[in-house]
């Protein structure tokens, strides 16, 4: 089946440091990729859409600026969390959309639990 | 932002029995339904998903049923097992929109 590997599965980093997050599908190739940002004991929420070859699409209340996505191939999306503060602490999850399956495919990571001290 | 003041469902089941558990989702052009389960630490995992097309969908051990009408999704799982424990997230997805994921029910399954 489908597999999205993500990495680091834990990162505790400094105030004020940057912390990049990989995503990536092994076995499939994703066009679109999301990123996910979870607090303890709530549901996910979508962060970004991660288009490959061309600019992320933000939701609302996101800021771009700190939360830089790239995705520079069909398989490989990366988030990196810029000048990072207590407050982002939390956990990140990515998602991919198996392009072979239209809008019906998709894959969680295992999330990434961020800790900034 | 984090949200304020929110608080996950709880149900707990004796071992052995079925477990059922609810979402209403918002919105009336959904189209696909999936049901995913959170383990503490982990990713969401699939479970089972339903298009709008149909009203019941089977799996191993369980069943999703879909009532349009009233915008409610049920998941049942059969013979609940202590693994069952987790989290359970429903997500809705309408066309050219992305998942929508609701707010969880934390299912705890008692020796």
């Amino acid at each position: 089946g489908a597999v999205v590997s993500q990495h680091p599965s834990r990162v505790i980093c400094k105030s004020g440091t940057s912390v990049k997050i990989e995503c990536r599908s092994l076995d499939f190739q994703a066009t679109t990729m999301f990123w996910y940002r979870q607090f303890p004991k709530q549901s996910l929420m979508l962060m970004a859409t991660s288009n490959e070859g061309s600019k992320a699409t933000y939701e609302q209340g996101v800021e771009k600026d700190k939360f830089l996505i790239n995705h520079a191939s069909l398989t490989l999306s990366t988030l990196t969390v810029t000048s990072a503060h207590p407050e982002d602490s939390s956990f990140y999850i990515c998602s991919a959309r198996d392009t072979a399956r239209g809008n019906y495919g998709y894959t969680f990571g295992s999330g990434t639990r961020l800790t900034v001290v | 932002g984090e949200s304020v003041g929110l608080h996950l469902p709880t149900l707990s089941v004796q071992e052995g029995d079925n477990s059922i558990i609810n979402c209403a989702y918002s919105n009336s052009a959904s189209d696909y339904f999936i049901w995913y389960k959170q383990e503490s630490g982990k990713g969401p995992q699939f479970i089972i998903d339903i298009r709008s097309n149909m009203d019941k969908r089977q799996g191993q051990r369980v069943t999703v049923l879909l009532n349009k009408t009233v915008k409610h999704l049920s998941l049942q799982i059969a013979a609940t097992q202590p693994g069952d424990s987790a989290v359970y997230f429903c997500a809705e997805k309408a066309s050219a929109r992305q998942l929508t994921f609701g707010s969880g029910t934390q299912l705890t399954v008692l020796p």
